[in-house]
């Protein structure tokens, strides 16, 4: 089956410090990759939804120059949280939709979780 | 944009009985309906899936029904057992030309008590 990656699966930085997460689709090629936002026993917030070779396209409220996502190539989309502060502190979840037949399906990576001291 | 609402928002059920989770959607442009599985510090998993032209799936002990005209959805696990225990979440979405992307509901914490 489709297997994502992500890495890495903890950070602790500083506040202040910048902190990139690179989500990777293993065996098949990802037209479309999303980041999203777990808080604590809540839902999966998109953050925003990334094509590969161009600019991401960011949900309402999210701060782009915040959160920085780069999708270089068909298996590879990183979201770089620059200054991060206590409040970025949460768990990152990427996922990515195949290009190939089930083109509907999302398959998730095991996530990052965040914390900002 | 889509709207999920999903209920319950958490279920107990004793090992062996069945359990129903419902979601509502708002688009009716949505065509595509997966159900993610999340067990705890675990990313979602895909359960099940259906699309806008199917009515009803089944998987073994899972089932996903599709009402389109209510604009509604249901998961049903039956002869549930412990390991059933997790976060389950429902999802809509439009497949095709254009923009995707999936809009979940907040979850339904399941509890199987053995």
């Amino acid at each position: 089956g489709a297997v994502v990656s992500q890495h890495p699966s903890r950070v602790i930085c500083k506040s202040g410090t910048s902190v990139k997460i690179e989500c990777r689709s293993l065996d098949f090629q990802a037209t479309t990759m999303f980041w999203y936002r777990q808080f604590p026993k809540q839902s999966l917030m998109l953050m925003a939804t990334s094509n590969e070779g161009s600019k991401a396209t960011y949900e309402q409220g999210v701060e782009k120059d915040k959160f920085l996502i780069n999708h270089a190539s068909l298996t590879l989309s990183t979201l770089t949280v620059t200054s991060a502060h206590p409040e970025d502190s949460s768990f990152y979840i990427c996922s990515a939709k195949s290009a190939g037949r089930y083109t509907d399906t999302q398959y998730f990576g095991p996530g990052t979780r965040l914390t900002v001291l | 944009g889509e709207n999920v609402e999903q209920h319950p928002s958490t279920l107990s059920v004793q090992e062996g009985d069945s359990a129903v989770i419902k979601c509502t959607y708002s688009d009716s442009a949505s065509n595509y309906f997966p159900w993610y599985k999340q067990e705890l510090g675990k990313r979602p998993q895909l359960i099940i899936d259906i699309r806008s032209n199917v009515g009803e799936k089944k998987d073994q002990r899972i089932a996903v029904t599709l009402n389109k005209t209510a604009k509604h959805f249901s998961l049903h696990i039956t002869e549930t057992q412990p390991e059933d225990s997790a976060v389950y979440f429902c999802a809509a979405g439009s497949s095709g030309a254009g923009s995707y992307q999936l809009t979940f509901g907040k979850g339904t914490k399941l509890s199987v008590i053995p």
